[in-house]
């Protein structure tokens, strides 16, 4: 079946400007993540949703950052007013219900963000 | 705070030879284990896991892990690399209790085999 997808694949924004990341989870998964991967390190944790409730935002790294999932299906993050130090690859995670550690996070391919 | 520690950033190995990817985390009490590998221009692929019993988990590609807790480590092993095993290989842990969803990885090891 088809996994989680992601869009656009690559954004160059000027610095500055708002833009908008989408992700459409695995049919059926409850479950969905943001993570934030700046070069060279490993992904780390910004947003959880449980269908449409956005249960944790605590890796959030300011308030231009935003998440939503109003159907509990597709997610957009969106950043206002980027900032060169926004440039990272994020990637969205879903999995298939509940708020278990032993639940597999199934990832899509990521959004390449870089802000100029 | 959680961590896990890479501590080999870039391992170059030859083809055909054996391997070993070293990962340790922070001590819990109850933690689950991940290995998670990231092809070229790819998301992150699961490539084993360990949720409980048996400390040897394997995949249907060769590689296999091993838990163990006294040492708080899960290095992740192949006996014979293929040119196709280059990749860069992250180690991720959950914990038992509140935010366990969240995955904290460690930075990564990109894997790159010799012919």
């Amino acid at each position: 079946g088809a996994g989680v997808s992601q869009s656009p694949r690559y954004k160059v924004a000027k610095r500055g400007q708002d833009v908008a990341l989408r992700c459409d989870p695995i049919s059926g998964h409850v479950s969905l993540f943001w993570y934030q991967q700046a070069l060279g390190q490993g992904p780390e944790f910004l947003t959880y949703f449980q269908n449409e409730a956005q249960l944790d935002k605590s890796g959030l790294p300011s308030d231009r950052f935003f998440a939503e999932r109003p159907e509990g299906s597709v997610s957009t993050l969106k950043i206002q007013r980027t900032q060169q130090e926004d440039s990272a690859v994020y990637l969205c995670a879903s999995s298939f219900a509940g708020t278990s550690g032993r639940q597999t996070q199934y990832f899509g391919p990521g959004t390449r963000l870089l802000v100029l | 705070a959680q961590s896990v520690t890479q501590l080999d950033s870039q391992v170059p190995v030859f083809e055909e030879a054996p391997v070993e990817l070293r990962c340790n985390y922070s001590s819990s009490v109850s933690v689950y284990l991940f290995w998670y590998v990231q092809y070229p221009n790819q998301g992150l692929q699961l490539l084993l896991k360990y949720l409980s019993g048996s400390t040897l988990v394997e995949s249907i590609n060769g590689f296999e892990a091993e838990f163990n807790k006294s040492q708080t480590s899960f290095h992740l092993r192949k006996p014979s690399v293929h040119i196709s095993d280059t990749a860069e290989y992250f180690c991720a842990v959950s914990y038992s209790g509140a935010g366990s969803y969240q995955l904290t990885f460690g930075k990564g090891t990109k894997l790159s085999v010799i012919p």
